[in-house]
């Protein structure tokens, strides 16, 4: 089941702060996160794993709350190059392997 | 460089001619997943192979089938496409079948159907 992801979009000038939501109806194994720059496929950012292993990415970070089922992905000090659409992908716990992307985030940074 | 290979990056097929596109890898992956992606949309899940072993989604149309000769291999067989097949259509691998393992994409085949 496909996870629901928010804001569907942001405009952010560069330096400022932005945080993209990710949430599960079913329990979770692991939130992976992606963006992908037009055209282009998507590239690994961050994965976090059920009991809390986290492997991260630059400037960027994100925790995953279990019990809610829910991850965020915290964008700090944004740069230009963070544009792009960001997308989560969930494996739940009940489909092993079976990766489902969120509708996916927006993102545009602003000089 | 290890990577993910998909041709060709661009196909323009008329309604109902068949497609092919293909992925192969060099990075020894035991999985390789076969997204659709369509404008502004999330990659949506039509098939994954571990190993040899084949699983299809549920709702992944008849018209789309899918072959791995060997670990480095994969092919997407479009039967007759329609226009709605239309898409991005992204490979991508992972070592193994958890999710502590790491996605690595293709750059995409870009499907346009005439």
């Amino acid at each position: 089941q496909q996870p629901v992801q928010s804001p569907q979009a942001v405009i952010l000038r560069e330096g400022e702060d932005a945080v993209i939501n990710c949430s599960s109806s079913k329990a979770l194994y692991s939130v992976h996160w992606y963006r992908q720059k037009h055209g282009e496929a998507p590239v690994f950012l961050m994965i976090l794993l059920k009991g809390g292993e986290q492997k991260g990415h630059e400037k960027i970070s994100a925790s995953f709350n279990e019990k809610k089922q829910q991850s965020s992905l915290y964008l700090t000090a944004s740069q230009l190059s963070y544009s792009g659409t960001y997308f989560c992908g969930t494996e739940t716990t009940d489909s092993w392997g079976k990766f489902q992307f969120g509708a996916g985030t927006q993102v545009v940074v602003t000089p | 460089d290890a990577m993910v290979i998909q041709n060709p990056r661009y196909q323009v097929t008329q309604f109902g001619k068949p497609v092919t596109l293909s992925c192969s890898q060099t990075l020894n992956h035991n999985v390789m997943y076969w997204y659709q992606q369509k404008s502004s949309q999330a990659p949506k899940l039509l098939f994954h192979y571990y190993d040899k072993d084949f699983n299809n989604e549920a709702d992944t149309p008849d018209n789309f089938q899918s072959r791995r000769p060997n670990t480095s291999f994969c092919f997407l067989d479009i039967r007759s496409p329609g226009l709605g097949d239309a898409a991005m259509y992204l490979c991508a691998t992972s070592r193994a079948r958890t999710g502590a393992n790491v996605l690595t994409f293709g750059a995409g085949s870009r499907l346009t159907v005439l």
